[in-house]
């Protein structure tokens, strides 16, 4: 089982739709949480981060946060075609260590 | 957020050879790391570079294959030795955000070995 999994899509949503992109994780000692959003050739930037159970909402981005089912997502409202990039989950682990998703793409189609 | 620069930023070297890349920061920061990225993969950490002291270096990678300077807070280099176009990725330095958990990357740096 990987650390940290994501579905690597591609996720086709249409402009205007909410996104929602999944992560599940293995360490239960985890306690951060991070998405990243990465545009083809260029390097992953930071756009989201949640701490604690529940709801973190952020302009059009929420994450949720579920630790008893080990469960982080990123919701996008409004999709724009901007939007279109791999989304990177990734998660501190009880050891402190950053780990990362294989990541999702999405592709927000006009 | 750090402002992070990396140079070159994109480099086409033969097999063999070796590259040394520079990361360069606009504040202090302890930890820095860098990371390879291959095409569609995600983010592979090679080593973690501390001031003062030696890089610690992730599973699968060698001090001898990447060696890394950290001679202040600010500055770090990778240099990938004798290389073989297996090393083709993307090479990317990140520092530690101030809270301390997440991190922020540099631009990258392309590297095709032919």
């Amino acid at each position: 089982q990987k650390e940290v999994e994501q579905n690597s899509g591609p996720l086709s949503v249409p402009e205007g739709a909410i996104a929602s992109l999944n992560c599940t994780y293995s360490d239960r000692g985890s306690q951060s949480f991070f998405w990243y959003r990465q545009y083809s050739g260029k390097s992953p930037e930071l756009i989201m981060f949640i701490y604690s159970n529940g709801d973190k909402e952020d302009g059009r981005f929420t994450a949720q946060l579920n630790k008893a089912s080990q469960y982080v997502s990123l919701l996008i409202r409004d999709s724009q075609p901007s939007d279109s990039a791999t989304y990177l989950c990734a998660v501190v682990s009880s050891a402190s260590k950053i780990i990362f998703g294989s990541g999702t793409r999405l592709s927000i189609r006009p | 957020s750090a402002v992070i620069s990396q140079k070159p930023s994109r480099d086409i070297c033969q097999r063999g050879t070796s590259l040394t890349i520079q990361c360069q920061v606009d504040s202090q920061v302890t930890m820095m790391f860098w990371y390879r990225q291959q095409p569609g993969q995600s983010l592979t950490l090679i080593a973690t570079a501390n001031q003062g002291s030696e890089a610690t270096y992730e599973s699968g990678f060698v001090i001898d294959k990447f060696p890394i300077s950290r001679p202040n807070l600010t500055f770090s280099t990778l240099t990938v030795s004798n290389m073989s176009p297996e090393d083709s990725s993307i090479y990317l330095c990140s520092v530690e955000a101030e809270r301390g958990e997440t991190q922020y990357f540099g631009p990258g740096t392309r590297l095709l070995v032919l």
